[in-house]
């Protein structure tokens, strides 16, 4: 299957832990690799990997998988952290790559 | 410290065919053994990879486009490219370049383009 699946919004209370998952069959071969995209940016890379985070990341963002399903885990949200959040990985036949259809992040 | 700019026209005729340019800057296309990918976003919509391609010349195109994709590398001028053919208003959206890095992510992204098809 070349399909991942997300949540379309999720919303979080400021401070708050909120998690945003991503469902698809290639997970459970390929790690997810997470993006942050806030209007009229480019996406920026927040987790790849098993849960690695790139320089200048925030250590509140942390990554988790289990089967087929990969979390994206925020501990204490900020209100910066408002954006859409879209999954990423490598299809099971390792050929392609495939994005999921994102999730809106509301802060309250 | 790697950076990726998109160019090419902003405005394409239907039918035509999309032509885009990333230029690579700080570090060399061929160095490394990097993919490289095109990824777009229509306005409102979420993000769709495109292909990618290995900087030997290996290309992975998405079923979707593959049959209108061409993906090419020029390492003489660190850069690579995007040819999409037979383009219709659904092909309006914001093309990005990015580098594939560790574990398939792409970690490295241009600003991003503008294109819109229309007459």
């Amino acid at each position: 299957s070349s399909e991942l699946t997300q949540d379309p919004a999720v919303s979080v209370a400021l401070g708050q832990t909120v998690r945003i998952t991503c469902q698809g069959d290639s997970l459970r071969s390929y790690y997810a690799s997470w993006y942050q995209q806030k209007p009229g940016q480019a996406p920026v890379l927040v987790i790849y990997g098993k849960n690695n985070r790139p320089s200048g990341i925030p250590d509140r963002f942390s990554g988790s998988s289990s089967g087929n399903t990969a979390s994206l885990t925020i501990t204490g949200a900020q209100a910066e952290d408002e954006a859409d959040y879209y999954c990423n990985s490598r299809d099971s036949s390792g050929n392609l790559w495939v994005f999921g259809g994102g999730t809106k992040l509301t802060v309250l | 410290q790697l950076q990726l700019q998109e160019s090419g026209p902003g405005l394409v005729k239907p039918s035509e065919t999309l032509s885009l340019t990333c230029t690579v800057s700080g570090g060399s296309i061929s160095s490394s053994s990097y993919y490289w990918g095109w990824i777009r976003q229509p306005p409102g919509k979420g993000l769709e990879w495109i292909g990618s391609i290995y900087y030997s010349g290996s290309t992975y195109y998405n079923p979707s486009l593959k049959s209108r994709v061409t993906i090419s590398v020029d390492t003489s001028k660190n850069q690579f490219s995007l040819k999409l053919s037979s383009v219709t208003a659904a092909d309006t959206a914001v093309y990005y370049c990015a580098r594939v890095g560790s574990d398939h992510a792409f970690d490295i992204w241009g600003q991003g383009t503008m294109v819109t098809v229309s007459s």
